[in-house]
């Protein structure tokens, strides 16, 4: 099946640096990839939308200028967290569309700001 | 905007039950939904999916089913073992292209 891959698995900063994560689809091309954030005991919730050449959609309250999402080639889309604050921390989840419909999950980056 | 709500949030069982997990959406209007597995701290291990037209999905020990017009799913599970103890996800897509938009889940406990 498919795979995706994140990168770091896991990052500890300190507050007011920036974070780059990074995920790939190893072995299929993905036009659109989302990314999604998960607070301990919750559900994901989708962050926005990146569409492969084109700026990414972002869902209602995500700051886009905060979370710079660049989706720069057909297997890899970063999520920057710029200035991050502990309030940041969170588990960040990608995934990647194949087909339309159907969506291959990363493993997830756990960011901790201390 | 859609909403999922997954019923209960948690559950408790010996192990050799058989159990029923509920999810519920608020807009019938759906592409597909998918149940997904997470274990603590892991990513997302997805186990079943339904397109619209479909009325279940079934692999292995489980078995889903969607009732599209009432919004609902329910996640069947046959002769739980410990190794299925997990947060188990329901999560819908509106159309081709789009999102999946996620429940909170069900926790699930299964004791041995």
């Amino acid at each position: 099946g498919a795979v995706v891959s994140q990168h770091p698995s896991r990052v500890i900063c300190k507050s007011g640096t920036s974070v780059k994560i990074e995920c790939r689809s190893l072995d299929f091309q993905a036009t659109t990839m989302f990314w999604y954030r998960q607070f301990p005991k919750q559900s994901l919730m989708l962050m926005a939308t990146s569409n492969e050449g084109s700026k990414a959609t972002y869902e209602q309250g995500v700051e886009k200028d905060k979370f710079l999402i660049n989706h720069a080639s057909l297997t890899l889309s970063t999520l920057t967290v710029t200035s991050a604050h502990p309030e940041d921390s969170s588990f960040y989840i990608c995934s990647a569309l194949a087909g339309g419909e159907n969506q291959y999950f990363g493993p997830g980056t756990r960011l901790l700001v201390l | 905007k859609q909403e999922v709500t997954q019923i209960p949030a948690a559950l408790s069982v010996p192990e050799g039950e058989n159990l029923v997990l509920n999810c519920s959406f608020t807009d019938s209007a759906i592409y597909n939904l998918q149940w997904f597995r997470q274990d603590p701290g892991k990513g997302l291990t997805s186990l079943l999916l339904i397109q619209s037209s479909q009325r279940e999905q079934t692999s292995g020990r489980l078995n889903a089913s969607l009732d599209k017009s009432s919004g609902r799913s329910t996640l069947y599970i046959a002769a739980s073992q410990p190794g299925d103890s997990a947060t188990y996800l329901c999560a819908v897509r509106g159309q081709a292209g789009t999102a999946l938009i996620f429940g909170k889940g069900t926790t699930l406990s299964v004791s041995s």
